[in-house]
């Protein structure tokens, strides 16, 4: 199976602008998270979708919003960019199997690395 | 809240040397363990998971061992390479899908 992709894989957008960013998980997973990365915060949650409904979402401003369509493609949107806002995004995928194990295991995809200047 | 900590870097090894990484945890409920690894320019890449105490995950000669007792995940291997070198995370989930990381622990391995 093709693994998660992401695309672009790198943009430099400046302040004040909006960017979207998508990601296709593997096929046949329903699930799809995000998270920020950056050298100073780690990573950290965004939110998820689960059959085109958002069903959690981290701590971030209303700036950073997702969506998530009927073939579980998923899009986030970050409007209104900051400096802060520079960082990998990483998406992941999860299997629609029930639970593994009692957890379900996210696979991720190579990032999108945003700079905002 | 949940909260995952684990050993600063970076670990420098020479090659052929024993790596443990350490990994603690604290969370609700009953989570299930993972440890992700990052190579340079790339994505998290799933390397092994514990879902239940006592449990041990392994994957290319890593290991990890779910101790419910002293809330910790360590990492190990007996003997790394050079393209071991990487940053490695721990994390946890509690919840459907939503992982929390470690901060990561960078990895370098000489010849």
């Amino acid at each position: 199976k093709a693994g998660v992709t992401q695309t672009p894989r790198y943009l430099i957008k400046t302040r004040g602008q909006q960017v979207t960013l998508s990601c296709s998980p593997i096929s046949g997973h329903r699930s799809v998270s995000w998270y920020q990365q950056t050298p100073g915060q780690g990573l950290q949650f965004l939110f998820e979708y689960f059959s085109e409904t958002q069903r959690n979402k981290g701590n971030f401003p209303g700036r950073f919003s997702g969506r998530q369509f009927s073939n579980s493609r998923s899009e986030m949107n970050v409007s209104t960019l900051e400096l802060g806002d520079s960082a990998l995004y990483l998406c992941a995928s999860s299997s629609p199997q029930g639970r593994q194990g009692g957890r379900e295991t996210q696979y991720f995809g190579p990032g999108t690395r945003l700079l905002v200047l | 809240g949940n909260s995952v900590t684990q050993m600063e870097g970076p670990v420098t090894l020479s090659e052929e040397a024993f790596l443990t990484i350490n990994c603690t945890y604290t969370a609700t409920g009953y989570p299930s363990l993972f440890w992700y690894v990052q190579y340079p320019g790339e994505g998290l890449q799933l390397l092994l998971k514990a879902t239940k105490a006592d449990d041990k995950g392994s994957n290319k000669g890593f290991e990890a061992t779910y101790r419910k007792e002293t809330t910790s995940f360590h990492l190990e291997k007996g003997s790394v390479q050079v393209s071991d070198s990487a940053v490695y995370f721990c994390a946890l989930s509690a919840g459907y899908s939503t992982l929390t990381f470690g901060k990561g622990t960078m990895l370098l391995v000489s010849p």
